[in-house]
């Protein structure tokens, strides 16, 4: 079936930390990419998304991710975390000409300690 | 400006109630969408309209939930014949486009409805 994964479904990671979550899709066709975060007791926001050209794009808060077509993944980096970073992260792939649909992976919780 | 508005926060019912859930979009956003969320998921897509049309209902789980949007603004999700398994957080979310590059653009959320069916 069909499906946006997420591998790592809590990660708990020092300050300072790099940060790597995984995602891939198995989607065929011209995607459109996601990554949504979810901060404690807000909503949904978009953290970075990737449509076309450079295959690796730069979010807000230092967050950046790579598109590697081969390997139909969109993993979400960020070289130093902080506290504030802690959080659930939403990986979301919508296809394109096949209508607007998103489709969601079950979300990575991030816990950055202090 | 203002964003994406859902209402009510919370609602609990009982099973075989009928429910109501209604979602402000941003003004102006022309798409709008509504998601389900159920613990430890990501949102799950249930239909899409572009404009005052339902473009896109394939997500809707069967035919007790449905959406309307009559003036191309607020939207309402109504749930017939509420069932225990439909207790959710209820996301809605607005768009300013109908479609990029043949896809979706950046989508808005709403703080969402989280919806206890007793």
């Amino acid at each position: 079936a069909q499906s946006v994964s997420q591998h790592n479904h809590h990660v708990i990671l020092s300050e300072a930390a790099s940060l790597e979550l995984g995602c891939n899709y198995s989607y065929g066709g011209t995607v459109n990419l996601f990554w949504y975060v979810q901060y404690p007791g807000q909503h949904l926001q978009l953290l970075l998304k990737y449509f076309s050209g450079d295959p690796l794009v730069k979010g807000i808060k230092g967050f950046e991710a790579e598109f590697i077509k081969s390997k139909f993944s969109f993993n979400l980096r960020k070289p130093s975390v902080q506290w504030s970073d802690t959080a659930e992260y939403f990986c979301a792939v919508n296809v394109r000409n096949t209508g607007n649909q998103f489709y969601f992976g079950t979300g990575t919780s991030l816990t950055v300690i202090p | 400006g203002a964003g994406v508005s859902q209402t009510p926060s919370n609602k609990v019912t009982e099973k075989g109630k009928y429910v109501e859930l209604r979602c402000d979009p941003i003004s102006g956003h022309t798409a709008l969408y509504w998601y389900r969320q159920s613990l430890g998921q990501g949102p799950e897509f249930l239909i899409y309209f572009q404009g005052t049309g339902a473009a896109d209902d394939s997500g809707l789980p069967n035919d007790r939930f449905f959406a309307v949007r009559p003036e191309g603004s607020v939207s309402t999700l109504k749930i017939q014949r509420t069932e225990r398994g439909d207790s959710a957080v209820y996301l809605c979310a607005s768009s300013p486009f109908p479609g990029l590059a043949g896809g979706t653009d950046t989508q808005y959320f709403g703080p969402g409805t989280r919806l206890t069916v007793l």
